[in-house]
Order: structure tokens, then C-alpha cells, then sequence
């Protein structure tokens, strides 16, 4: 089955910074590729998605980019703002069985 | 957009109880929803994949006895945690989704259960 691999696991970056947080998936069959911010004791937000035949998607200051042939998708936020301090979850799913198969998640701390 | 209401957010209840948790589609159909769980600072595991209409389809290792799956309209999930033990004290998580086609997946808020 798919497995998707996330780093790093917490990322410090200093307020008005970029960050990146890269994510590998297993499964060549895999064609959706969402993003979630989760705050503490929420449910996850979808933030931006791409599906396999975009190589890049931007909404304001998140871009996401998509290496089909590696197998590497990546989220990029700009000018980071405080509120952007969250836990970043990438994801993957095949139109095989419509499951959602998530990263680790990645801790981002903005700091002031 | 598609909003998925989950019910309810915060639940103690005493060992060898059953709890129940609906997950409703507020504006749309879903056909499919999935549950999750959640352990502090740990990711989202697939728990099952709840299907209107038949029965839900497990994950490796997830007792089905033990967490019982019922979708019994287009709008409603619910997870029911029969004779809760501490160790099932987790973050449950819906998610359903508007397209039903393999993405544009909404989440609920989540269910925060606590076993004494």
C-alpha cells in the first residue's frame, strides 16, 4: 500500500521567512496530493491540494510542487505569519480506493 | 464550501461503556466516509472506510467488534466504541467527501474521547 514519508518532523522559522516541508509517496498509481494545517484539537484544514497532472499550484503565499517522476511533493509557505504556527500534514491518495494516507506531520513554529 | 459536522467534540465516559460518534454531511451526499484516529502528536491513522448503505471495510489491526461503523443514510456516519477500555482514549476524526471522486476531502472537528 501507499506510504508517504514527511520532513522534518518540527521546523522553526523566523516571522516574514519561507518554509518548505517535503513529502515522498510510495504508490506511482497515487494522483491526489492534499495539504492539512491541524491546530491543537481541531480536525485537519485542507490548505491547497494538486492532483498529478499539475507540476505546481499557488494560493497567495502556499505553493505546493509536484515531482511525479521522484515521487516528491512539496508545500511552501512565504512571509510567514504567526498564525501560520501549526501542525502541517501532507497527504496521498489513488483513485483505487479513495483512502487518504497521510505524512507524520511537521511542527511549524513561527517565531516572532 | 462542504462542511462536516462531528458530534460530540468532548466525551468522558467510564471503562466497559459504549460511546457513539456521528459525523454528518451538512450540505452534501457522501456515499463514502472515513474515521480516523489520533494519538497526541501523532498522525492520522485510517481506522475504516464507512460505506452507506453495507458494511465498513477495516484496516489491518482495527477490531471491528470492538468499533462498530454504521452509515445508514447519504449524511450520516456514526463510530460507536463499544465497552470502552483507557487505551481507546483517543482523537477521532471523520472526513467525507463532496465529489466522491477521490478528493476534495472535508474533516470533521473531531471527537476527543477520554476512558476512566
Amino acid at each position: 500500500g501507499e506510504n508517504v514519508e514527511q520532513h522534518p518532523s518540527t521546523l522553526s522559522v523566523q516571522e516574514g521567512d519561507s518554509a518548505v516541508i517535503k513529502c515522498t509517496y510510495s504508490d506511482s498509481a497515487s494522483n491526489y496530493f492534499p495539504w492539512y494545517k491541524q491546530e491543537l484539537g481541531k480536525g485537519p484544514q485542507l490548505i491547497i491540494d494538486i492532483r498529478s497532472n499539475v507540476g505546481e499550484k499557488k494560493d497567495q503565499r502556499i505553493a505546493v510542487t509536484l515531482n511525479k517522476t521522484a515521487k516528491h511533493f512539496s508545500l511552501h509557505i512565504t512571509e510567514t505569519q504567526p498564525e501560520d504556527s501549526a501542525v502541517y500534514f501532507c497527504a496521498a491518495t489513488s483513485g483505487r480506493d479513495d483512502k487518504i494516507i497521510f505524512g507524520k506531520g511537521t511542527r511549524l513554529h513561527i517565531l516572532p | 464550501g462542504a462542511v462536516v459536522s462531528q458530534h460530540p467534540s468532548r466525551v468522558i465516559c467510564k471503562s466497559g461503556t459504549s460511546v457513539k460518534i456521528e459525523c454528518r454531511s451538512l450540505d452534501f451526499q457522501a456515499t463514502t466516509m472515513f474515521w480516523y484516529r489520533q494519538f497526541p502528536k501523532q498522525s492520522l491513522m485510517l481506522m475504516a472506510t464507512s460505506n452507506e448503505g453495507s458494511k465498513a471495510t477495516y484496516e489491518q489491526g482495527v477490531e471491528k467488534d470492538k468499533f462498530l461503523i454504521n452509515h445508514a443514510s447519504l449524511t450520516l456516519s456514526t463510530l460507536t466504541v463499544t465497552s470502552a477500555h483507557p487505551e481507546d482514549s483517543s482523537f477521532y476524526i471523520c472526513s467525507a467527501s463532496e465529489s466522491g471522486l477521490g478528493y476534495g476531502y472535508t474533516f470533521g472537528s473531531g471527537t476527543r474521547l477520554t476512558v476512566v
